[in-house]
């Protein structure tokens, strides 16, 4: 069974300060993915990796940079958390496309920046 | 750049009453679509995807969607809802080539009444 597991389910910081949250996965998957949850918006991608010190930016790569030195290991960082990064953060990893090709989810972060 | 539109923000049903969920997207070339499923205090995780062949695809727990290249829908459905079909639903489009980031819709909460 695929397992992504993400660092907190909940968490607070303040304005200002520097957040790492962390994602791992144990199917040895090529490709992981950062996204959002907001209620309305549905996710929307933050950052991508297909490989190990490779990334892209998604839709919405402002505020948020990542690092991916590992290959299970895929961390999404927000330089200086503002109150507008308030959200459910969703990581996934899926092997290359194929056919059977789909995305595993992880539980979620969610974060609140006072 | 591909587009998902979910017209339904929050559909109310009988348990038994049969569902119809719709999605659109847009894109001009071949795309791979997906339905996941977001349970209350749940990950998301995959109901059904397209990739190719028969339109008509079935999923998990009774699921169905059919693709209709016509009219760019993915449209998903159920016969008779069940109570513990209560979830938010999200439709997602991959282009068949290039990158393999998914883009979602803004979702359809679903509440399904005993």
């Amino acid at each position: 069974d695929v397992k992504v597991t993400q660092s907190s389910r909940y968490l607070v910081k303040r304005t200002g300060e520097k957040v790492f949250l962390e994602c791992v996965q144990d199917m040895d998957h090529e490709n992981m993915f950062w996204y959002r949850q907001d209620p309305g918006l549905g996710l929307r991608l933050i950052y991508f990796s297909y490989d190990v010190k490779m990334k892209e930016k998604g839709d919405i790569p402002e505020g948020y940079s990542v690092s991916r030195e590992k290959k299970e290991r895929f961390s999404l960082i927000l330089e200086s958390a503002s109150t507008n990064q308030t959200s459910m953060y969703l990581c996934a990893s899926s092997p290359p496309r194929r056919s059977d090709y789909e995305q595993y989810f992880g539980p979620g972060t969610r974060l609140t920046v006072t | 750049a591909q587009s998902v539109s979910q017209h339904n923000h929050h559909v109310i049903l009988s348990e038994a009453a049969s569902l119809e969920l719709g999605c659109n997207y847009s894109y001009g070339g071949t795309v791979n679509l997906f339905w996941y499923v977001q349970y209350p205090g749940q990950h998301l995780q995959l109901l059904l995807k397209y990739f190719s062949g028969d339109p008509l695809v079935k999923g998990i727990k009774g699921f169905e969607a059919e693709f209709i290249k016509s009219k760019f829908s993915f449209n998903l459905r159920k016969p008779s809802v069940q109570w513990s079909d209560t979830a938010e639903y999200f439709c997602a489009v991959s282009p068949n080539f290039g990158n393999e980031k998914l883009t979602f819709g803004t979702g359809t909460r679903l509440t399904i009444i005993p």
